[in-house]
């Protein structure tokens, strides 16, 4: 059974960066039949993907347009984990923000299981 | 990007009723359509995939429909766990986008 674990503080400053990490277990990141996913949701946006990483014998990335000039999805396999660092926070990006994977099977795919949530908060 | 538009956006009902909610993609999107619920400070949980396969542990009176533009989540008797709000998303390409959600209260 694959879980997913977030990590990653819960306050930060307008124009820094946000950084999330997921820790993987029961699968590998390094899984060709399943991308590793980031989405936030607020009240304002709704759920919102933000990106995903993937392995199909090489590493892929993908990114919401909305946010493609300020974030970045690594994977780290020596931990088994993936990370999300969002650059140049405002307000705006207050959000409870959600790792998930993404499951490939039989020509779908979809999302489970996901993170526990954080809540990042952007304030000085 | 691919438009997901839920209705209602909220509805109520009693224990027992039949529930149906509707998910309209703003292109064909073939069966790759997928649910979801979601309860107050959790994050959501998958109950049906391609647009009408039972998630693994998800109640029987969960079920999905549709094809192309036009989805539907019933829920054959509501129960009282079932009280949450439900969410469409598209899996067709990038950007994955998700319906605004339906919330679905006590009568």
């Amino acid at each position: 059974q694959v879980q997913v674990q977030q990590s990653g503080p819960g306050l930060v400053k307008p124009s820094q960066t946000l950084s999330l990490t997921c820790a993987i277990s029961g699968d590998s990141v390094s899984s060709n039949s399943a991308a590793w996913n980031w989405i936030r949701q607020s009240p304002s946006r709704g759920l919102e993907w933000l990106g995903r990483t993937y392995y199909r014998s090489k590493w892929y990335n993908d990114y919401a347009v909305s946010v493609k000039s300020r974030i970045t999805i690594n994977p780290d396999t020596s931990k088994n984990q993936f990370s999300l660092q969002l650059n140049s926070v405002t307000p705006e990006d207050t959000a409870v923000y959600y790792c998930a994977q993404q499951v490939y099977s039989y020509g779908h795919n979809w999302f489970d299981p996901w993170g526990q949530g954080t809540l990042v908060t952007v304030s000085s | 990007d691919i438009q997901m538009t839920q209705s209602p956006s909220s509805l109520s009902a009693s224990v027992g009723d039949r529930v149906t909610i509707t998910c309209r993609a703003g292109q064909s999107i073939s069966t790759s359509l997928n649910w979801y619920q979601q309860n107050p400070g959790k994050a959501p949980k998958l109950l049906i995939y391609a647009a009408s396969s039972l998630q693994s542990g998800v109640p029987s009176r969960f079920s999905g429909s549709g094809s192309g533009t036009d989805f539907t989540l019933t829920i054959s008797s509501l129960q009282p766990e079932d009280f949450a709000t439900y969410y469409c998303q598209h899996s067709y390409n990038t950007p994955l986008t998700f319906g605004g959600g339906t919330r679905v209260e006590i009568k």
